[in-house]
């Protein structure tokens, strides 16, 4: 159990556009979902946190108007890059959160490349 | 600064050779403790966690992790490693209440030679 999926793996995209990523979590209810921005060879930079039907917190440095995050339902959260730059290409990593606070399970991941 | 600090950046061993990876957090009050095992290429997986209880704390695949209160230390360990270990491992801790968030060690680059 506990499976949280993401969706697309990889995209690549150039620069200017927006691009949405999709972290589902598929056997459980995420009343929180997490996203996170990973450099090679380096460890996981938490972005935002949200919650079902409310606005998402954003970490400090995180321009929220470039990462949109949605959470719409228990099951679904968007994240959506727009205007996206070649420094934005990185790794992003969802992870959801349900019954037990402590825990979150974490998606495969979203390869971005911005050319 | 709140943190979450892994000495070591990269680690290689040789199979068989006994492995401990360290780290240290700088938070008071009470945590709950994470080794994160990331395989080439996969998601992020749960290696063990402690909560409360005993401070030793065994997980999966050999993997063991020790809770040192005094130390504010929770050094992952295996006696004997194996190709298949070679990953990247990181420490997080869990502040906070059902509001809190994940704090993240740096990462640990494990490399086994076979």
């Amino acid at each position: 159990g506990a499976v949280v999926s993401q969706h697309p793996s990889w995209v690549i995209c150039k620069s200017g556009t927006s691009v949405k990523i999709e972290c589902r979590s598929l056997d459980f209810q995420a009343t929180t979902m997490f996203w996170y921005r990973q450099f090679p060879k380096q460890s996981l930079m938490l972005m935002a946190t949200s919650n079902e039907g409310s606005k998402a917190t954003y970490e400090q440095g995180v321009e929220k108007d470039k990462f949109l995050i949605n959470h719409a339902s228990l099951t679904l959260s968007t994240l959506t890059v727009t205007s996206a730059h070649p420094e934005d290409s990185s790794f992003y990593i969802c992870s959801a959160r349900g019954g037990d606070y402590r825990y979150q399970y974490f998606g495969p991941g979203t390869r971005l490349t911005v050319l | 600064a709140q943190s979450v600090s892994q000495h070591n950046h990269h680690v290689i061993l040789s199979e068989a050779a006994s492995l401990e990876l360290g780290c240290n957090y700088s938070y008071g009050g009470t945590v709950n403790l994470f080794w994160y095992v990331q395989y080439p290429g996969q998601h992020l997986q749960l290696l063990l966690k402690y909560f409360s209880g005993d401070p030793l704390v065994k997980g999966i695949k050999g993997f063991e992790a020790e809770f040192i209160k005094s130390k504010f230390s929770f050094n992952l360990r295996k006696p004997s490693v194996q190709w298949s270990d070679t990953a990247e491992y990181f420490c997080a801790v869990y502040r906070g209440s059902t509001l809190g968030r994940l704090y993240f060690g740096r990462g640990t680059q494990l490399t086994v030679w076979p």
